[in-house]
């Protein structure tokens, strides 16, 4: 089965540092996001990015981040001057459609721990 | 605003019975659809039901069934003959247009 591939698995990172998280959506996928997951919390939503331009994104989703698909296979959200709070889980997915039937494919996230 | 409540932080069931996880929600939109999601300890996302909100009948995957009961805004998860594999966090999960409202969890533990 298709999957969403998302690397490192985990990323510790020194506090005002910039991180790169990778993502491989599944190849005939259009529709793109990033969720956070912090510890113990609920998933939130970062962004949705479609046709090269992000269609959609949280309050979350300041000037510290940004999201770009450079070579057509990956999704990259980067954070610039990382912060403590910064340290999530980072959820990277898919979706063949937009529609508000289809469900996301998750990817198996990355641990991003900022000290 | 769209919300989503679960409001059992953990529960348990002994193997081979059946647990139901409770989920509301609170919505103005008209066409959305409802998920849940399995996170195992591995912490990935996976997808477990959905349910169309324009349908009435409750969605079946297996051992997984739901009571969505729309003027209540409630979505239960049902799962039958419940196994050690199912030991997970569960979300209940809400999509209308382009981005899911997640619930804060439920973490369910299968006892031998």
């Amino acid at each position: 089965e298709p999957e969403v591939t998302q690397t490192p698995s985990h990323q510790v990172t020194q506090m005002g540092q910039e991180v790169i998280l990778r993502c491989v959506p599944i190849s005939n996928h259009l529709y793109f996001y990033w969720y956070r997951q912090i510890l113990g919390q609920k998933v939130e939503f970062l962004v949705s990015f479609y046709n090269n331009e992000i269609s959609e994104k949280s309050e979350i989703f300041d000037d510290q981040f940004s999201v770009e698909r450079p070579d057509g296979s990956n999704f990259t959200l980067k954070i610039r001057s990382t912060k403590l709070e910064d340290s999530a889980m980072y959820f990277c997915a898919s979706s063949q459609q937009g529609a508000v039937s289809y469900g996301y494919t998750f990817g198996s996230g990355t641990r991003l721990t900022v000290v | 605003a769209q919300t989503v409540t679960q409001s059992q932080p953990e529960m348990s069931v002994q193997e081979a019975e059946t647990v139901t996880l409770s989920c509301t929600y609170d919505t103005s939109e008209n066409n959305y659809y409802l998920f849940w999601y399995k996170q195992p300890p591995s912490r990935q996302m996976i997808l477990v039901i959905r349910q169309e909100a324009y349908k009435q009948q409750n969605a079946t995957e297996n051992r997984f069934s739901v009571n969505f009961q729309k003027a209540a805004k409630s979505f239960s998860l049902k799962i039958s003959d419940s196994q050690l594999g199912d030991t997970a966090m569960y979300f209940c999960a809400f999509r209308a247009g382009n981005q899911f409202y997640f619930g804060t969890g439920t973490s369910l533990t299968v006892i031998p």
